[in-house]
């Protein structure tokens, strides 16, 4: 059962536009929320986290949205740049499983000079 | 400073063959140590996680099982490996509820 859930399979902007990706979860003992970014045949690198006790996030061009009412989250990319395309994956942990990362199944985003 | 380290990077298997896989943590202790797969096409499944050394834990039956010898070490075996065991395959380290910090993956093809 897939507990954390990115629905959208793939995102195209321009560059130098804003980027959303979104990200719905149905575990409500997720507490703590994170972005990855993968490249092809590449492990995962850590982009961003949010714990849930905040709502918002910043790092750089980086920021995390929280609402966990609506047990979703969302990271905006300003400005986008082509270096960006990548899959980013929204990844959450709490209540067991040694914090063990439960992921989506992620989002391709293309960013067009 | 911490890092990972995972091996090989591909490899070609047949049917029926064993396999391992093995990763390993340098600058740091008692981490929690994870194996997660990624099919084509789909998400990082959680295979398994493992809290200290000799503990395990089995998110998914398959068939596949691991081991942690050492306890910066952790291993991933099978005794016979399936066509549908393909798949990219990835460790990872973290201390804590923060966030884990993966290897580069093995791409394992079983022909």
């Amino acid at each position: 059962d897939q507990q954390v859930k990115q629905n959208s399979p793939s995102l195209s902007v321009q560059e130098g536009r804003i980027s959303i990706l979104n990200c719905d979860y149905t575990n409500s003992m997720f507490d703590y929320f994170l972005w990855y970014k993968k490249y092809p045949a590449e492990g995962p690198t850590f982009l961003i986290s949010i714990s849930s006790i905040k709502d918002k996030n910043e790092d750089g061009r980086f920021t995390v949205f929280l609402n966990k009412s609506a047990k979703h989250l969302s990271l905006h990319i300003v400005p986008s740049q082509p270096g960006d395309s990548a899959v980013y994956f929204c990844a959450a942990s709490g209540g067991g499983s040694g914090y063990a990362l439960n992921f989506g199944k992620g989002t391709s985003l293309l960013v067009t000079p | 400073s911490q890092t990972i380290h995972q091996w090989p990077a591909t490899l070609v298997q047949p049917v029926g063959s064993p396999l391992s896989l093995e990763c390993t943590v340098e600058g740091t202790s008692n981490p929690n140590l994870y194996w997660y797969r990624q099919a084509a096409g789909r998400g990082l499944q959680l295979l398994f996680y493992s809290v200290g050394i000799g503990q395990i834990s089995s998110e998914v039956p398959q068939n596949l099982s691991a081991s942690r010898p050492q306890d910066r070490q952790f291993i991933l075996s099978s005794k016979k490996l399936l066509l549908s065991d393909s798949g990219f395959y990835l460790c990872a380290w973290s201390q804590g509820a923060t966030e884990a910090f993966f290897g580069q993956g093995t791409r394992l093809t079983v022909v």
